[in-house]
């Protein structure tokens, strides 16, 4: 398995423009993880899927954060309209339940 | 509130000494203890992973141990080469709560040849 793919690996966007985050998890995984890494904050867990279903959204900061997983093999992570404070790398990450998690790489987002 | 702290926030050896990377929790009904490794730019590579019911995990000159009763996980790193450079993250996935990790802030480690 290649491991968790993020796309993009950069982007840079403008403020009030949407951002699609993408995450294919290693295949068997249950649990799928979108965290975000700041310098103030560090590794934040967004929200986590089990199954392809939401199960605790209560770290998106606001409710231009949206996130979806359609099926057990791709996730999104949208942003809509963006603002410069949303600036952060985005980490997706799976599992299988109570083992080890794997990262993917990273999609370092730039808001201008 | 389950938090996680990592002591010293950076740490800077010479080449060749064996070293210790300190990480606490505040609960100890924990599932496991995964430490990572964060080079500049990229993503977490995972290094152990330890269970609940273990006291240590060794991979090559890494060695992890965990003390649930003291909220304590150590990370000890033989030999340190310059290539051992990196930040070094620890997380904690809690019993009773949701099934994600909750990180510490991190040691930047640098080795210097």
């Amino acid at each position: 398995d290649a491991g968790v793919i993020q796309s993009p690996r950069h982007e840079v966007t403008e403020m009030g423009q949407e951002v699609t985050l993408r995450c294919k998890p290693i295949s068997g995984h249950d649990y799928l993880f979108w965290y975000r890494q700041t310098m103030m904050r560090g590794l934040e867990l967004l929200i986590y899927f089990n199954n392809n279903v939401p199960i605790d959204d209560s770290g998106m900061p606001e409710d231009r954060f949206s996130a979806k997983m359609p099926n057990a093999s791709f996730s999104t992570l949208k942003i809509q309209p963006s603002e410069p404070r949303d600036s952060a790398v985005y980490f997706c990450a799976s599992s299988p339940l109570f083992t080890e998690a794997f990262f993917g790489q990273g999609t370092r987002l730039t808001v201008v | 509130k389950q938090e996680v702290t990592q002591i010293p926030a950076a740490l800077s050896v010479p080449e060749g000494e064996n070293l210790v990377l300190n990480c606490s929790f505040t609960d100890s009904a924990i599932y496991n203890l995964q430490w990572f490794r964060q080079d500049p730019g990229k993503g977490l590579t995972s290094l152990l992973l330890i269970q609940s019911s273990q006291r240590e995990q060794t991979s090559g000159r890494l060695n992890a141990s965990l003390d649930k009763s003291s909220g304590r996980s150590t990370l000890y790193i033989a030999a340190s080469q310059p290539g051992d450079s990196a930040t070094y993250l620890c997380a904690v996935r809690f019993s009773g709560s949701a099934r994600q990790l909750t990180f510490g802030s991190g040691t930047q480690l640098t080795v210097l040849p």
